[in-house]
């Protein structure tokens, strides 16, 4: 089956600690996004890459990092860094990385089931 | 700030009845949008999309209406059940953002059987 796989689903850490999230897809999409998701907020962008190799802040990058070595992976790591970093944690990928091909409708973005971190 | 937003933050209907859920977008230069449903602990699901040149766009139970004139997006879910029971946001993008999304905070579907 295609999609995208997060693991682990729970995850506790203690304050101060490094934590990294697995983010895997087998869809063949070029660009990944990382999300945060806290209670009663919408989707709030972590980091994005439209390419392998290559990534982009997104509007609360402070205290995270990613890597994108492989285009099937886009793991972010929660530095000690992150104040705040209790939250539900969502991973996304779209086929395109700027331009929409013809045969699509549009830059859909496929979400994966998610990690809620826990900072004790 | 978001320019992505909900009317109402909670929406409770009938099992049967129909539902509608509001959302008000304020950039001008978004070209497509989405709707997703988030059921609790998991991640979204895509609903249903329309592109800024359509008005109206119909799947299996849904329906999804643009007014470019207000920026105001919709959705409609006909006899609604109670496993549409979730959250459902909209999400549009802008053109010349790569691709990026603007997700609003979203509307909680609570169904009474």
């Amino acid at each position: 089956d295609g999609g995208i796989t997060q693991s682990p689903k729970y995850l506790f850490r203690k304050e101060g600690q490094n934590v990294t999230l697995s983010c895997e897809q087998n869809l063949n999409h070029d660009a990944m996004y990382w999300y945060r998701q806290d209670p009663g907020q919408g989707l709030r962008l972590i980091y994005y890459s439209q390419i392998v190799n290559d990534f982009q802040k997104g509007d609360i990058a402070e205290g995270y990092s990613v890597s994108r070595e492989k285009k099937e992976s886009f793991p972010l790591t929660v530095t000690s860094a992150q104040k705040n970093p209790t939250a539900f944690y969502l991973c996304a990928s779209s086929i395109e990385k700027g331009l929409r091909p013809l045969a699509n409708w549009g830059n859909e973005q496929f979400f994966g089931p998610g990690t809620r971190l826990t900072v004790l | 700030g978001e320019s992505v937003g909900l009317h109402l933050p909670t929406l409770s209907v009938q099992e049967g009845d129909n539902s509608i859920i509001n959302c008000a977008y304020s950039n001008s230069a978004s070209d497509y949008f989405i709707w997703y449903k988030q059921e609790s602990g998991k991640g979204p699901q895509f609903i249903i999309d329309i592109r800024s040149n359509m008005d109206k766009r119909q799947g299996q139970r849904v329906t999804v209406l643009l007014n470019k004139t207000v920026k105001h997006l919709s959705l409609q879910i006909a006899a609604t059940q109670p496993g549409d029971s979730a959250v459902y946001f909209c999400a549009e993008n802008i053109i010349g953002s790569q691709g990026n999304l603007i997700f609003g905070k979203g509307t909680k579907l609570s169904v009474k059987p």
